[in-house]
């Protein structure tokens, strides 16, 4: 059974940093894209960033590029997301999931930008 | 960025009865390879998103077979054939061809 358990969210003031942790089990971490979506409460889906099986490729949604890091460590099985220079809008629910269109989701982790 | 759109955004269904959701996408999903990149979620009350349908018209592992898509290049329907109560929540699709990944707004469904 595939599980994803992320961790790592948690109050920050604006311009803070954090870092993000998915542990991922029940699958070979290393044959899959990996994906980070979110959703700011009482919203929709937002797709984040995702990385290549490999770590060689990664992308990112336009308003965190340069802010935030996707970065995973295979021998871990671990997926990861450091954000930094936090703002407001980026308050929501982060969800680590499997896949390059996440097939499988975490049950996801609150981030609060907020003074 | 493809923007996709959803109608109608809220739908009261009564248990037994079919739904249909649409959705839009700005661009053509159609990619070079033959495949078309859409897909729908569902996001259960108080629950994280579940992969129902990839690729326009296929079931993900474990999706009951009531569900079903259909479409293409940019113009999608997701049905359920015989509503239940379980199947309320709010149902997003997803283009999958062009970065960033965009989702459509969300179709709320409940149950009369």
């Amino acid at each position: 059974e595939v599980q994803l358990v992320e961790s790592g969210g948690g109050l920050v003031q604006p311009g803070g940093s954090l870092r993000l942790s998915c542990a991922a089990s029940g699958f070979t971490f290393s044959s899959y894209w990996m994906s980070w979506v979110r959703q700011a409460p009482g919203k929709g889906l937002e797709w984040v960033a995702n990385i290549k099986q490999d770590g060689s490729e990664k992308y990112y949604v336009d308003s965190v590029k340069g802010r935030f890091t996707i970065s995973r460590d295979n021998a871990k099985n671990s997926l990861y997301l450091q954000m930094n220079s936090l703002r407001a809008e980026d308050t929501a629910v982060y969800y680590c999931a499997r896949g390059y269109i996440a097939a499988d989701w975490g049950q996801g982790t609150l981030v609060t930008v907020s003074s | 960025d493809i923007v996709m759109t959803q109608t109608p955004l809220s739908l009261s269904v009564t248990p037994g009865q079919p739904a249909s959701i649409s959705c839009k996408s700005s661009q053509s999903l159609l990619h070079s390879d033959g495949k078309t990149y859409l897909y729908w979620y569902l996001q259960k009350p108080g629950q994280s998103p579940q992969l129902l349908i990839y690729e326009v018209s296929s079931r993900f592992s474990g999706v009951p077979d009531r569900f079903s898509g259909s479409g293409s290049g940019t113009d999608f329907t997701l049905k359920i054939s015989r509503v239940e109560a379980e199947d309320v929540g709010v149902y997003y699709c997803m283009q999958g061809i062009h970065l960033p990944l965009t989702f459509g707004p969300g179709t709320k469904v409940d149950i009369k």
